[in-house]
Formats: C-alpha cells, sequence, structure tokens
C-alpha cells in the first residue's frame, strides 16, 4: 500500500456517462497529481491540485474537470465519455508543489463500452 | 521529437544479467524519475535525482545533466524485475514545474 488511495479500481460505463474518480493522497501530501495512461498516448499529465487550488493543467479535455476539497482528496470527473477515454487514470501526491518523491495511487481502469 | 526518449523499447535478458535503460531529454528540468510499472498497472517511485548516481539494492540510477542523460542499471537481473520501467522528467519553468513528462517506457523481460 503506497498510501495513495484511488476508488473505483475498475470501471466500465456507456458512452456520453460520466464518472467521477477519486483520490486520497499519502497523509500529510499536498500536491495531487492526475495522469491518464493509453496505449496510444502513454501517460499523460492531466492536472495538479495544491492545498485545494488548481496549480497547473496539462492535456485535459475540456470534458474533463477535477477539484481538491479541504480534507485534501480529490475528484477527477469525466463526463460525455467517448471511447477513446478508455485509460487508466493514476494519481500522485507530493508533500509540497515541486521537487519531491511522487506516490502514485494504484489507478482506476476506465472502460468506456 | 518527444521530450523524454528512452532506449531500448523492449528488453530481454537472462536471470544474472547487468542491465541497463537509457533516457535522453531535451527539455530543462529541475529532477528526473525512475518508475517502475508492474503488470498489474500499479506504478512504484524507484529514484529521484538530480545530478550524480544513486544506489539502492541491485539498482542504480545515473544522470548527466550536461549531456541530458540518465541511465537505470539493474544488476544481478531476477525474472521478478520484469515491468516496465518509466524516465519522467520534472520541468524546471513557469507553471509547469513539478509536472511530470513521461518516455514511453522500455519493457523489461528477464528469463529464468
Amino acid at each position: 500500500d503506497s498510501g495513495v488511495t484511488q476508488t473505483p479500481k475498475h470501471l466500465i460505463t456507456a458512452t456520453g456517462q460520466r464518472v467521477t474518480l477519486r483520490c486520497s493522497p499519502r497523509s500529510g501530501d499536498l500536491s495531487v497529481y492526475w495522469y491518464q495512461q493509453s496505449l496510444d498516448q502513454g501517460l499523460q499529465f492531466l492536472i495538479q491540485y495544491y492545498n485545494g487550488e488548481e496549480r497547473a493543467k496539462g492535456n485535459i479535455l475540456e470534458r474533463f474537470s477535477a477539484q481538491q476539497f479541504p480534507d485534501l482528496h480529490s475528484e477527477l470527473n469525466l463526463s460525455s465519455l467517448e471511447l477513446g477515454d478508455s485509460a487508466l487514470y493514476f494519481c500522485a501526491s507530493t508533500p509540497e508543489g515541486t521537487n519531491y518523491g511522487y506516490t502514485f495511487g494504484s489507478g482506476t481502469r476506465l472502460t468506456v463500452v | 521529437k518527444n521530450e523524454v526518449e528512452q532506449s531500448p523499447q523492449n528488453l530481454t535478458a537472462q536471470e544474472g544479467e547487468f542491465i541497463t535503460i537509457n533516457c535522453s531529454y531535451s527539455v530543462g528540468i529541475s529532477a528526473l524519475h525512475w518508475l517502475q510499472q508492474h503488470p498489474g498497472g500499479g506504478i512504484v517511485s524507484l529514484f529521484m535525482l538530480s545530478s550524480g548516481k544513486k544506489k539502492h539494492g541491485r539498482l542504480i540510477a545515473t544522470i548527466n545533466i550536461q549531456e541530458k542523460h540518465s541511465s537505470l542499471h539493474i544488476t544481478a537481473s531476477h525474472p521478478r524485475d520484469s515491468a516496465v520501467y518509466i524516465c519522467a522528467v520534472s520541468l524546471s519553468y513557469g507553471g509547469s514545474q513539478g509536472n511530470l513528462i513521461f518516455g514511453k517506457g522500455t519493457k523489461l523481460s528477464v528469463k529464468p
């Protein structure tokens, strides 16, 4: 157990639907990062939150959004799902925003059918 | 051209062999990370380094900042080392600081 908890582990849903992925960071970590891993694109950075505020955005689609709550857990919302959104979604946490080792969760495998 | 390039893409070795995986990058970085991803999918951070060399058990990671190159070495390889090894860099500038750019990974298979 890395200390970063992601739920659910697996999710199967239909095109056009909306899902929410949840991440609880390691205790004491203030930064949460979301990543998407697909077969054709590899790992890509989506978005970062630090202590409740958005810090940086990567290749995140407009259909996707995220937030970090006062207890520091984060949710990634994916809407109007398409087949191409099928991927592994990882979150990671660090103690502060930069230059610290990342601790990854075990990922959520999303399958859109 | 990708900002982070790894080689080789695939590597098959016999148990006990010395293994080297290479990573080159073309951007300014604050740190370089080596990650391990097993077939089950989970990602484990092996090393974070910004200079020199780090060692953990049979794993050694080196970085040459001037040449923008890093290597991951595995000594006395074992079948349990079979995994995908991913090089990632933390950018050193602006709002992207701290975010990771990933290489495509090296799939290592160690045969008994």
